[in-house]
């Protein structure tokens, strides 16, 4: 069964950092993109980040670029995602998800497995 | 980017009726390599992460009940839940895949029972 469960987020104060942590099991880890999507208090479903399978390439949302990194450890079946400079506008649950794989093994697919998420809020 | 709109932003549908909802690209998803369409539904109950429903925008993922269905190409894509079921009360988001990042979602619809 695929599994994806998130950790570390918390409250923290504007202009502080964070680093999120999803590990993964159930499958192999390695040959998946990766994302973070993040969901704010009563409102919609935002893409953050993706990550490709060796880490070779990744892309963030224009609003997280430069304070944001996402990394990844294959040998431990984990997804991180840094987050520095943070803003009251990322107070969100962040969800670690999966994207579908395919032949070529890029990233245009569907997320087929999410995890339950983490909560992170920016606040003094 | 693309631009995902999706209407209405709330539906109040009885048991056993019809419930549509429609989703709306700022530019097509259709790839004519191989004429798929680039969009997926997801369907999110309160507290929960979102469910993969529907992608390539009818394909139904395994495990979701055929009352289930999805439609359209190009620009214009529709969620439809034949029979409407008490279990199926959540919001729903449709979602681009097409072409480079950012992979856009729809603001949402909340489906209520009426």
């Amino acid at each position: 069964e695929v599994q994806l469960v998130e950790s570390g987020g918390g409250l923290v104060l504007p202009g502080g950092s964070l680093r999120l942590s999803c590990a993964a099991s159930g499958f192999t880890f390695s040959n998946y993109w990766m994302s973070w999507v993040r969901q704010a208090p009563g409102k919609g479903l935002e893409w953050v980040a993706n990550m490709k399978q060796d880490g070779s390439q990744k892309f963030y949302v224009d609003s997280v670029k430069g304070r944001f990194t996402i990394s990844r450890d294959n040998a431990k079946s984990s997804l991180y995602l840094e987050m520095n400079s943070l803003r009251a506008e990322d107070t969100a649950v962040y969800f670690c998800a999966r994207i579908h794989y395919y032949d070529s093994g890029g990233y245009n697919r569907w997320w087929d497995s999410w995890g339950q998420g983490t909560q992170v809020t920016v606040s003094s | 980017d693309i631009v995902m709109t999706q209407s209405p932003d709330s539906l109040a549908v009885s048991l056993g009726e019809r419930a549509t909802i429609n989703c709306k690209s700022s530019q097509s998803l259709l790839f004519s390599s191989n004429n798929n369409n680039y969009l997926a539904w997801y369907q999110q109950k309160p507290g929960q992460p979102p469910k993969l429903l529907i992608y390539w925008a009818s394909t139904r993922e395994s495990g979701v009940p055929d009352r289930f269905s999805g439609s359209g190409s190009g620009t214009d894509f529709t969620l439809t839940i034949s029979g409407l079921q008490a279990e199926d009360v959540a919001v729903y988001y449709c979602q681009q895949y097409y072409g480079s990042p950012p992979f856009t979602f729809g603001q949402g619809t909340k489906l209520v029972i009426k």
